[in-house]
């Protein structure tokens, strides 16, 4: 079965770095992802697609601050220089013949 | 610029039906899938359907599967999502997706939401 893991939480100080994890079901180390920002209050907002090698192609006008990586059954999202606005939900996603899956989403708090 | 405004939610009551609209503009609709997914109060996001460019092919969620139909209207630059047998957990705030392909893997641009309140 296909799913994708998040850890619930994180948090990081304003002008730091974060990285954030979503972690592939076994058996599906070589699928793709797709990660989702979401504000408060907002509708999600598409960052990026990111492939099992860790190259990546980001949405239209995502900031050269996100930036995508894999390892294995990980795929990451990394966030530097931290602001404020990117206190948010994040959510990574992925497909297999016409079916979408998300994981819970990681809420990523901002000091 | 790729615009997404879905209508139709509101108040229904269990077992009861309800149409929701996406109305597309700034793509050429027609060249790509599109999805509904949805998010209940206070959780996460979670796929509900989706449908191929030409509208020929189309998927459902197994928690929705026999009870939502999506659709498009290509000349109208609309998709749609029919909702029968309503149930309490179906409550949630619908968005419509564009994907990024004409098959569908992952959402580009999304819409802000229309909400479902199933209630008595």
């Amino acid at each position: 079965q296909l799913v994708l893991t998040q850890s619930p939480s994180a948090s990081a100080s304003l002008g730091a770095s974060v990285k954030l994890t979503c972690t592939l079901s076994s058996g599906h180390s070589n699928y793709a992802i797709a990660w989702h920002q979401q504000q408060p209050e907002k509708g999600p907002r598409y960052l990026m697609n990111l492939n099992s090698d860790g190259s990546h192609s980001k949405g239209d006008g995502i900031p050269d601050r996100f930036s995508g990586s894999s390892s294995g059954a990980e795929r990451y999202l990394t966030i530097s220089s931290l602001q404020s606005e990117d206190e948010a939900d994040y959510y990574c996603q992925t497909w297999d013949t016409g079916i979408q899956v998300f994981g819970g989403g990681t809420k990523l708090t901002v000091l | 610029e790729v615009q997404l405004l879905e209508s139709g939610g509101g108040l229904v009551q269990p077992g009861g039906s309800l149409r929701l609209s996406c109305a597309a503009s700034g793509f050429t609709f027609s060249t790509y899938a599109m999805s509904w997914v949805r998010q209940a109060p206070g959780k996460g996001l979670e796929w509900v359907s989706g449908i191929s460019g030409s509208g020929g092919t189309t998927n459902y969620a197994d928690s929705v599967k026999g009870r939502f139909t999506i659709s498009r209207d290509n000349s109208k630059n609309t998709l749609y999502l029919q909702m029968t047998s309503l149930r309490a957990e179906d409550m949630a705030l619908y968005y419509c997706a564009k994907e990024a392909t004409t098959s569908g893997t992952s959402p580009d641009y999304w819409g802000q939401g229309t909400l479902v309140t199933v209630s008595s």
